[in-house]
């Protein structure tokens, strides 16, 4: 069965804090990793990711792959309060992508 | 410039009664999914279609049906609802299923509330 496994699945740090979200998966025939940012409305995209070791980058984003070890990891420097959002991590297989339950990140002043 | 449009935004509905979600894309897209979001589930897969005509089962399909008669347009039935379909709907499209550089193209969300 083909899964994705977030974690922590909540967190909450304080302005200025790096935080690091992490995203496992299982599945037959991996095509891609996704990562969404969530607020209360549809996600949106953030990273597509799909070869080991390379980093993609984003102002204070960024993220990595491992298909060795099968995670990836976002991360997010000098964290703002608009950083307050659900993360969610998809992972594609040709047809669907698999998402999981998400990580909701709290940023207080 | 609409991308993918989904009616309608909030519904409550009566256990038994049926409804049909309506999602629209102007985009050319071949893939379109319907997707329900429930708190600490993520979101999980109902149904897809890889192209005009065809559908197929995702991870969560039992009490829903689909239809892509045409390309532009997914719609999604509830037959007879039940409280366990209290969720948030989420469609979506993509042109190549997951071969894409920036993944799916989502709507807005249909709240649905069954009572």
């Amino acid at each position: 069965e083909d899964k994705v496994v977030q974690s922590p699945l909540s967190l909450v740090v304080h302005e200025g804090d790096t935080v690091t979200l992490n995203c496992s998966y299982e599945v037959t025939n991996f095509r891609s990793l996704l990562w969404y940012k969530q607020e209360k409305k549809a996600p949106t995209f953030l990273f597509m990711l799909t070869s080991s070791g390379i980093e993609k980058k984003s102002g204070r984003l960024s993220s990595i792959l491992d298909k060795k070890e099968l995670f990836s990891i976002l991360n997010i420097t000098a964290t703002q309060t608009g950083d307050s959002a659900v993360y969610l991590c998809a992972v594609g297989t040709g047809n669907q992508f698999y998402f999981g339950t998400g990580t909701s990140l709290t940023v207080i002043p | 410039n609409a991308g993918v449009t989904q009616t309608p935004k909030f519904r409550v509905l009566k256990t038994g009664q049926s409804m049909t979600l309506l999602c629209a894309q102007d985009m050319n897209h071949e893939y379109m999914y319907w997707y329900r979001q429930d708190p600490g589930m993520g979101l999980r897969l109902i149904h897809y279609s890889v192209g005009e005509g065809t559908t197929a089962k995702g991870e969560v399909p039992d009490g829903y049906n689909v239809s892509r008669l045409k390309k532009q347009n997914f719609l999604l039935g509830l037959e007879s609802a039940a409280p366990s379909q209290t969720s948030v709907y989420f469609c979506a499209s993509s042109q190549t299923g997951t071969d894409v550089n920036y993944g799916y193209t989502f709507g807005s969300g249909t709240r649905l509330t069954v009572v």
